[in-house]
């Protein structure tokens, strides 16, 4: 069975600093990783997504995911958070032959301050 | 090309009334999921179509829980009698038929919000 651990259910960053999810999962094959965003009001959105390769997977807005198989992380980080980046943040994580059957952590929202 | 839309986008009904949620892919996506979060918990997978069929329907919680996909276009969830234990937000996503799961993203709809009273 998978799971996935985000941490931290709330962020608050200062407006151009680093942003930092944190996300943990486990898995008996391996994994495709993912990281979504949730807008108000909106549905998820696909920031990016790791499935082979290189384990430095960069995503829309100027997010990049690391994926580190000896400590089962897939942190997402952007250098400089704008305040367009509050929303909710969603790490997921699929068996590859399962399709899109995702498992999410809990969610990371994140407040941008100015 | 339109998105995944979802109806209706908010509902409140009473503990044991009936509800339909319904959801309409992106023309000629094969794949259709319905997702669910309950309220503080982690969203999760209730079934997968693939056309009309279900492919699988592993995350439904009980037979309360009855999903259709007639002609492999839109679908509909009911929920029936509804429980409080059934307030969430209800997600459906569709993706392309065939190929790899990573040449298939996945897109959402906006979700309906669904308070049982």
């Amino acid at each position: 069975a998978q799971s996935v651990t985000q941490l931290g259910s709330h962020v608050s960053v200062s407006e151009g600093a680093l942003v930092l999810l944190r996300c943990n999962y486990s898995s008996s094959v391996p994994p495709y990783l993912f990281w979504y965003v949730q807008y108000p009001n909106q549905g998820l959105q696909l920031l990016l997504k790791y499935t082979t390769g290189a384990t430095l997977v960069k995503g829309i807005n100027g997010f990049e995911a690391e994926f580190k198989k000896s400590e089962t992380s897939f942190h997402l980080t952007k250098p400089s958070a704008h305040m367009s980046d509050a929303a909710e943040y969603f790490c997921a994580v699929s068996e590859g032959t399962a399709g899109n059957k995702l498992t999410f952590g809990g969610g990371t929202r994140v407040l941008v301050k100015p | 090309e339109a998105g995944v839309t979802q109806f209706p986008s908010h509902s409140v009904i009473e503990k044991g009334q009936t509800v339909t949620l319904r959801c309409d892919p992106i023309s000629g996506h094969d794949n259709l999921y319905w997702y669910r979060r309950v309220m503080g918990k982690e969203i999760k997978f209730l079934l997968h179509f693939v056309k009309e069929s279900k492919q699988d329907e592993s995350g439904m919680p009980n037979n309360r829980f009855l999903a259709e996909r007639t002609g492999g276009t839109y679908s509909t969830l009911k929920v029936q009698p509804a429980e409080l234990e059934d307030s969430g937000v209800y997600f459906c996503a569709s993706s392309q038929g065939a190929g790899r799961l990573y040449n298939s993203p996945l897109h959402f709809g906006n979700g309906t919000r669904l308070t049982v009273t």
